[in-house]
């Protein structure tokens, strides 16, 4: 079955130091993957899209950044963590229909 | 496109009453639409989706009516029950472009 990975959940990390969360997919091949940021209260903002290895769009110019290593691995990085980079972020990707979302990791940069 | 600026409009229900969630879309091109239902802390899951060439399609307990003369799209929850609280966010797309998400709706069942 098709399923989708995020981790970790949750993560507390003090301004300026790096981050690395990771999304992966099964059951698939060559899915475009996403990573959309969620503000408390707010709605979705998409941050990268990937269509393949070592493709990344990003949508919106911030100190974040991600890569795509392997066909079902979706990573996104910063060098240095602002306090405004707190919020929830969801990994997702395309099946059939729709878009399918990963649970998501709460960030807290203190 | 995306309201990601905008605070959560929020609606609030008796429970076993019925629901309406608005959404107005952007892209008069638009020929797929989801609404998604959001739980608190975490991801967005699929509730119901409809293409254009449709008006309403009903699942269970859910209607979705699509109005693309004035670019609007509603989700009718029937008897709502407390489970049902969440946020939900309508999406579109068109042909094989990326998925644009409202700001999202926040549904409070009361007991």
């Amino acid at each position: 079955s098709q399923t989708i990975h995020q981790w970790p959940a949750t993560l507390v990390q003090p301004v300026g130091s790096p981050l690395s969360l990771e999304c992966t997919v099964e059951g698939t091949s060559n899915p475009n993957l996403y990573w959309y940021r969620q503000a408390a209260g707010r709605g979705l903002q998409l941050l990268f899209y990937s269509v393949g290895i070592g493709q990344i769009s990003s949508e919106v110019p911030q100190n974040l950044s991600a890569s795509r290593p392997q066909d079902r691995q979706f990573i996104l990085s910063s060098k240095k963590l602002l306090l405004s980079d707190s919020g929830f972020y969801l990994c997702a990707w395309t099946p059939a229909y729709g878009y399918t979302f990963g649970s998501g990791t709460r960030l807290t940069v203190v | 496109g995306e309201s990601v600026g905008l605070h959560l409009p929020t609606l609030s229900v008796q429970e076993g009453d019925n629901s309406i969630i608005n959404c107005a879309y952007s892209n008069s091109a638009s020929d797929y639409f989801i609404w998604y239902k959001q739980e608190s802390g975490k991801g967005p899951q699929f509730i119901i989706d409809i293409r254009s060439n449709m008006d309403k399609r009903q699942g269970q307990r859910v209607t979705v009516l699509l109005n693309k003369t004035v670019k609007h799209l509603s989700l009718q929850i029937a008897a709502t029950q407390p489970g049902d609280s969440a946020v939900y966010f309508c999406a579109e797309t068109y042909g094989n472009n990326d998925m644009r998400f409202g700001a999202g709706t926040r549904l409070t069942v009361k007991p």
